[in-house]
Parts: C-alpha cells; sequence; structure tokens
C-alpha cells in the first residue's frame, strides 16, 4: 500500500533545532516535499528533494534518502511563529501530492 | 507564484443540498487540484482538473459525487453533491508551478453539513 509516517507532535523551545522525520511506502516516487500550515491557514511549501541529500532553505532544510525511502525536515533556530502543522508530501505523477499524518510542532517561550 | 482565491470561504448546508465552490488563479496554469482536509486531518487529494479534458479523480471519490469543471486555465469549480455530515470538510483548490514541484494553495472553502 501507499502510506506517509512522521510524529503527531513536537515540543521545543525558542532557539532549538527540531528534526521532523518522515517514512514512506509508495509506488511512482518523483520526489519529497515539505508544507507548512497554520491553524486557519493554507498550506504554504517549504521545500522540495528529487534527489538523495541536503537542500538548504535558510533556517529550514530537508533531506532524502531515496534508498531508504526516509526524509526529514530540520527546523533551526526555532521562533514562535514556527508553531503549525508541518506535512511531508510525496509528489506521484503529474504532480499529485500524497500527504502525511502531519507534525504539530509546539514552540515554548 | 500564483494567487488563488475561492468562493465561498465558508458555508453552512443543509443534507441533501449540493454546493458549487469556485477557484480562480490570477494566472493562467495547467494543472488543477481538489484536496479535502476533515478537520485535524491532513489533506486527501480529491481529483485532478485539467483544462480541455475530464477531471481524473483518486481512489474513493467519484464523480457524480464530487464533478468538477475546468472551462479555462485561470478557473475550477468543484460540487459537493447530495451533501451529508460527513462532507464536512474544508476543501482546498492548488495549483502546480514549474519550479520545484511546488503547489499554491487556495485558502480553502470551509463547509459545514447539518
Amino acid at each position: 500500500g501507499q502510506s506517509l509516517e512522521q510524529p503527531s507532535e513536537v515540543t521545543a523551545v525558542e532557539g532549538a533545532i527540531v528534526q521532523i522525520n518522515c517514512t514512506y511506502q509508495t509506488s511512482g516516487f518523483y520526489g519529497l516535499s515539505w508544507y507548512q500550515q497554520h491553524d486557519g491557514g493554507a498550506p504554504t511549501f517549504l521545500s522540495y528533494n528529487a534527489l538523495d541529500g541536503l537542500e538548504e532553505t535558510g533556517r529550514f532544510s530537508s533531506f532524502l534518502s531515496r534508498s531508504d525511502s526516509y526524509g526529514y525536515l530540520l527546523l533551526q533556530e526555532l521562533q514562535m511563529k514556527d508553531s503549525a502543522s508541518y506535512f511531508c508530501a510525496v509528489i506521484r505523477s503529474w504532480g499529485k501530492l500524497q500527504f502525511g499524518a502531519g507534525t504539530q510542532v509546539v514552540v515554548t517561550p | 507564484s500564483a494567487v488563488i482565491s475561492q468562493k465561498p470561504s465558508r458555508d453552512i448546508c443543509q443534507r441533501g443540498t449540493s454546493l458549487t465552490i469556485q477557484c480562480q488563479v490570477d494566472s493562467q496554469v495547467t494543472m488543477m487540484f481538489w484536496y479535502r482536509q476533515q478537520p485535524g486531518q491532513s489533506l486527501t487529494l480529491i481529483a485532478t482538473a485539467n483544462q480541455g479534458s475530464e477531471a481524473t479523480y483518486e481512489s474513493g471519490f467519484v464523480i457524480d459525487k464530487f464533478p468538477i469543471s475546468r472551462p479555462n486555465l485561470t478557473f475550477s469549480t468543484l460540487t459537493v453533491s447530495n451533501m451529508s455530515p460527513e462532507d464536512s470538510s474544508i476543501y482546498l483548490c492548488s495549483v502546480l508551478t514549474g519550479a520545484d514541484n511546488e503547489q499554491f494553495f487556495g485558502p480553502g472553502t470551509r463547509l459545514t453539513v447539518l
């Protein structure tokens, strides 16, 4: 079957580093993306990995290992505004997204 | 990038009725998608809507329940037909851009069925 697994919740203090892991099992894999969603808001794109390795965008980095069907999102220098849900999503054919269940990140002072 | 608007932003409907949700994009795009997000849950793809062809539906979703129109490259509608309380959800449209397979999402339509 097709599935993605990620932790349901992570709590950390401001300034800390958080890593959200995502393992997937799917056919027709074209890449792994990460989206952020604040309560009541629309998902917004954070990053995309098509090939193995690390992609860095400011405070956020994303990693992919296709052989291990595994990726992670790294949030550095956590800020209160980073409190949100984070979804990993497998990109399938024609750009279709299959989302994981989401990880609620709670940042405390 | 793309700016997407949806109408209505929210609605409360009676069971057995239908609601049509509109999605407008500020630029021409080939690929448009419709997702459903139930309260506190993840997003699930309903269908892909390409201009000039029939929408393609994901497993568990059928055209009779969720008919879709795509009359041009900037607009699409999703109808939720014969609604039941189980259809209460947020419905989002999205578009695919060429860069990094990034999808831009509309603000969503929050539907409550009584």
